[in-house]
């Protein structure tokens, strides 16, 4: 168990549709990152957000945004979806926002877009 | 774009066999260079990590890695593996001034036959 949980585990949802991915970070752990698992993609780095305030930002769709509450959990906003969002969507935090500071994985969240 | 390539889809071995993973990035900058295990049913964890200083680094579970700046390869490596290996492992690369974001290799399966 790293200590990052992300709710829910599975999610099963319509295209056009809207859902909301939720991750609570390790305790004391400031930096949020999501990454985006697919079969075609390979893991993909979506964004990072740093005490509530974003830090960088990958390939992240404009259908997509997130954001990072005071209380330091994050959620990831998927609108609009595509059979092609189908995808494990995984959250990781670190202390800081350091690039050398270890990400601590969470257990994914499993997105199928019917 | 930057990239990493790990060249063995998915690797076969016997127990006590030697493993070498290969892993290549094209990007001539600074990085931070990292291998993930991700073992079935359970969250990616860290293997170990590079960042400066002696280019061969060593990991948990009897796992090493040598940076050889001149190839941009991160070779993974272990001398004898075990069935408990069974996993699959992922190269990352961070690049210097893009905050966390760690760029990912398509990941490689070990099977490891008791």
């Amino acid at each position: 168990d790293s200590g990052v949980t992300q709710t829910p585990k599975h999610l099963i949802t319509a295209t056009g549709q809207r859902v909301t991915l939720r991750c609570s970070p390790r305790s004391g752990d400031l930096s949020v990152y999501w990454y985006q698992q697919s079969l075609d993609q390979g893991l993909q780095f979506l964004i990072q957000y740093y005490n509530g305030e974003e830090r960088a930002k990958g390939n992240i769709l404009e259908r997509f945004s997130a954001q990072q509450f005071p209380d330091l959990h994050s959620e990831l906003n998927l609108s609009s979806l595509e059979l092609g969002d189908s995808a494990l969507y995984f959250c990781a935090s670190s202390v800081d926002p350091d690039p050398q500071e270890t990400q601590y994985f969470g257990p994914g969240t499993r997105l199928l877009v019917l | 774009a930057q990239s990493v390539s790990q060249h063995n889809h998915h690797v076969i071995l016997s127990e006590a066999a030697s493993l070498e993973l290969g892993c290549n990035y094209s990007y001539g900058g600074t990085v931070n260079l990292f291998w993930y295990v991700q073992y079935p049913g359970q969250h990616l964890q860290l293997l170990l990590k590079y960042f400066s200083g002696d280019p061969l680094v060593k990991g948990i579970k009897g796992f090493e890695a040598e940076f050889i700046k001149s190839k941009f390869s991160f070779n993974l490596r272990k001398p004898s593996v075990q069935w408990s290996d069974t996993a699959e492992y992922f190269c990352a690369v961070n690049v210097y001034n893009q905050g966390g974001k760690l760029i990912f290799g398509q990941g490689t399966e070990l099977s490891v036959k008791p």
